[in-house]
């Protein structure tokens, strides 16, 4: 199993939609949980955290589920401006103090006017 | 206030001459992280610092890689006798501090700078 692992996409959304897509991580160890949102040809930027409890962040929803290793993102009420590639990122779990992050390889979404 | 910054935003080269590619973290971040990036493809990690210090080296692709920090600030990537198939996006990333464990913490984030587009001919 990939240590991060998303669907590629791309996912094409008609605007008003609400669309949802997961990501599954190999480590159960892992702690950090985040979306990370990569407009073309532009750098990553963090979208939002994911917390234990889940939490939402305006039309963002962020879930993460420990028993099947996913963490999931769902956008309500899409705009245009959401068109992007969403980013799965997940720490490695080796629970020291230099554990790092993994980027997943991530998700197209288009949505359609 | 100033971001993470990288030069030079583009670089053409011809095959078998070295570049070296610099990044410049934000001020008070200990680590920053070295990622390149093929068109239409995903991050792919290539070494991290903490500090001056290089706990992760793995994803360094081949010897003709290599990576330094000085400072614990700026630090470049240099690669040696470029091959075509080192033509992508290389993107630096800093962050408060290790981007591991501790879930939520504020010093998770990194923050990225432009990158630097290679171009092997």
């Amino acid at each position: 199993r990939k240590e991060v692992e998303q669907d590629p996409g791309p996912f094409n959304v008609p605007e008003g939609a609400t669309v949802a897509f997961n990501c599954t991580y190999s480590n159960s160890a892992s702690q950090s949980f985040f979306w990370y949102r990569q407009d073309c040809r532009k750098e990553p930027k963090l979208l939002m955290s994911v917390y234990s409890s889940g939490n939402e962040d305006g039309r963002f929803t962020a879930q993460l589920n420990r028993a099947s290793q996913y963490i999931s993102l769902l956008i309500r009420d899409s705009k245009l401006s959401d068109s992007a590639t969403y980013l799965c990122v997940v720490n490695k779990g080796e629970g020291n103090r230099d554990d790092k992050i993994i980027f997943g390889k991530g998700t197209r979404l288009h949505i359609l006017p | 206030g100033a971001g993470v910054s990288q030069s030079p935003s583009n670089k053409v080269t011809e095959k078998g001459k070295d570049v070296e590619l610099r990044c410049d973290p934000i001020s008070g971040h200990t680590a920053l992280y070295w990622y390149r990036q093929s068109l239409g493809q995903g991050l792919e990690f290539l070494i991290y610092f903490q500090g001056n210090s290089a706990p992760d080296k793995s994803g360094l692709p081949s010897d003709r890689f290599s990576a330094e920090r000085t400072g614990g600030s700026v630090s470049t990537l240099t690669i040696q006798r470029t091959q075509q198939e080192d033509s992508a996006v290389y993107l630096c990333a800093s962050s408060l501090g290790p981007s591991g464990h501790l879930a939520g913490n504020p010093y998770n984030e990194q923050f990225f700078g432009p990158g630097t587009r290679l171009t092997v001919l």
